[in-house]
């Protein structure tokens, strides 16, 4: 089945940056985009972003635009977000997702989180 | 953006209730709603898709329905197991957006 492994949970200062990898297995890596959402305690998720690892074509929220940047290693399975300029509002469990191709984008299968604090 | 709006906020019920959830969006989106059942700790799971759509081994006391702005979730005879909190997700349109989500108490 879909699994998608994130990296660990981390601490970083204000004005750092993280970056956050997503590993897959269980589907052709190429055959679906990969979207990054996060969550706030308390709040619902908010979409940042998403990457095609086939096309390499991705396309980011515009709250987003200057400080998320998507990259992969195909040869791994891997897709990597990073974000920088941290504040304290970007505490958060950060998570990616995978969709179904074609049949729209909502979320079948998600990594497990991984907790961003940005704390000084 | 299109704003997805969930009420209420907390419900609370007894076992064997049933219990609907409402989703509103701020424009329409025909049918392209998805439902979500989160656990503490835990990753949202989707429960529906295409508003009606009971997604592979999700407890047929799940449905949903609606069209356009106004969606509705609902559990038959709530069990002890649907503790959680749902979300409805629009993918109508970029960006994609969520509702603040429902806790369900029992």
């Amino acid at each position: 089945q879909i699994q998608l492994a994130q990296s660990e949970s981390v601490v970083r200062k204000p004005g750092a940056s993280v970056k956050v990898s997503c590993k897959a297995s269980g589907y052709t890596f190429t055959d679906s985009s990969i979207h990054w959402l996060r969550q706030a305690p308390g709040q619902g998720p908010e979409w940042m972003a998403w990457f095609n690892p086939a096309t390499l074509t991705r396309s980011r929220a515009r709250k987003f635009e200057v400080r998320v940047a998507l990259t992969t290693d195909t040869s791994i399975n891997t897709v990597y977000m990073e974000l920088s300029g941290l504040t304290s509002d970007d505490t958060a469990v950060y998570y990616c997702a995978t969709v179904t191709p074609r049949a729209g984008s909502y979320f079948i299968a998600w990594g497990q989180g991984t907790l961003v604090t940005v704390s000084s | 953006d299109i704003q997805m709006t969930q009420s209420p906020s907390i419900l609370s019920a007894s076992v064997g209730d049933r219990v609907t959830i409402t989703c509103r969006a701020s424009q329409g989106i025909r049918t392209w709603l998805a439902w979500y059942q989160q656990k503490p700790g835990s990753a949202p799971q989707v429960l529906i898709s295409a508003a009606s759509n009971l997604h592979s081994d999700v407890p047929s006391r799940f449905s949903a329905g609606g069209s356009g702005t106004d969606f509705t979730l609902t559990i038959n005879t709530l069990q002890p197991d649907d503790i959680g909190t749902y979300f409805c997700q629009q993918y109508h349109a970029y960006p994609l957006t969520f509702g603040g989500g429902t806790r369900v108490e029992i």
